[in-house]
């Protein structure tokens, strides 16, 4: 699985969107890029994934740049519920999948 | 919609006992993964199974077994239980069918608890 790098941590305010983004420059051509989060001691929800083109589910909108070696999670309207750990995964085919550090997203009234 | 079942959601053992923790995939799913979360931890990728074979290995002590049965229900047997094994035990399945893979669902978790 190729590696992703994301911040350790991000504040948005409620109600405003929120911008999480991870590079991801070693994909390869047949791995997809997947979001999770993770509310305090929860399993891993799935958000949204996607291979190059953008996506958008009731949930967020995923940007991937056009080298496909880094890509936006975009939150539309954060709310309280939404603040949590965000994971992005670079992944394909049934190997295992790496969770890195995560993006810990803090939503601020 | 069916989701990941893991069982049992709670387990509290002492040290040197044994443990097993179940998971039942989404239907029709061939593989399931386990990870492990200590606290404040990222999840890790212990082992996998696709098609009730062993697909991947990551860190997984040599104490802890699991495999996967023609249901594909898969169980996670940890030996000689140890201070350090206390954390949440994740499963995700996913189906690979036909080449590709459409992404992991992941089970509610296991809170493991030795003391």
């Amino acid at each position: 699985d190729a590696k992703t790098t994301q911040p350790p941590s991000m504040d948005c305010a409620e109600g405003r969107a929120a911008n999480l983004p991870c590079n991801h420059s070693t994909i390869s051509g047949n791995e997809y890029v997947y979001w999770y989060r993770q509310i305090h001691s929860q399993g891993p929800q799935y958000i949204i994934h996607g291979l190059k083109n953008n996506e958008t589910n009731e949930m967020a909108s995923l940007i991937i740049t056009e080298d496909r070696k880094s890509s936006t999670l975009i939150l539309p309207h954060a709310t309280l519920r939404d603040t949590a750990v965000y994971y992005c995964i670079a992944a394909g085919g049934y190997q295992k999948v790496t969770f890195g550090t995560g993006t810990k997203l803090q939503v601020i009234p | 919609a069916a989701g990941v079942i893991q069982s049992p959601r709670h387990l509290i053992k002492e040290k040197r006992e044994t443990a097993t923790l179940k998971c039942y995939p989404i239907p029709r799913h061939d593989t399931v993964y386990w990870y492990q979360q200590g606290p404040g931890q990222d999840p890790q990728f212990l082992i996998s199974f696709y098609e009730k074979m062993q697909s991947d290995k990551g860190s997984i002590p040599d104490r802890f077994s699991a495999q996967q049965f023609s249901d594909y229900h898969s169980e996670l047997n940890m030996s000689s239980l140890e201070l350090g094994d206390s954390a949440l035990y994740f499963c995700a399945s996913s189906l690979i069918g036909g080449g590709l893979w459409y992404g992991y669902t992941f089970g509610s978790g296991t809170r493991l608890t030795v003391v």
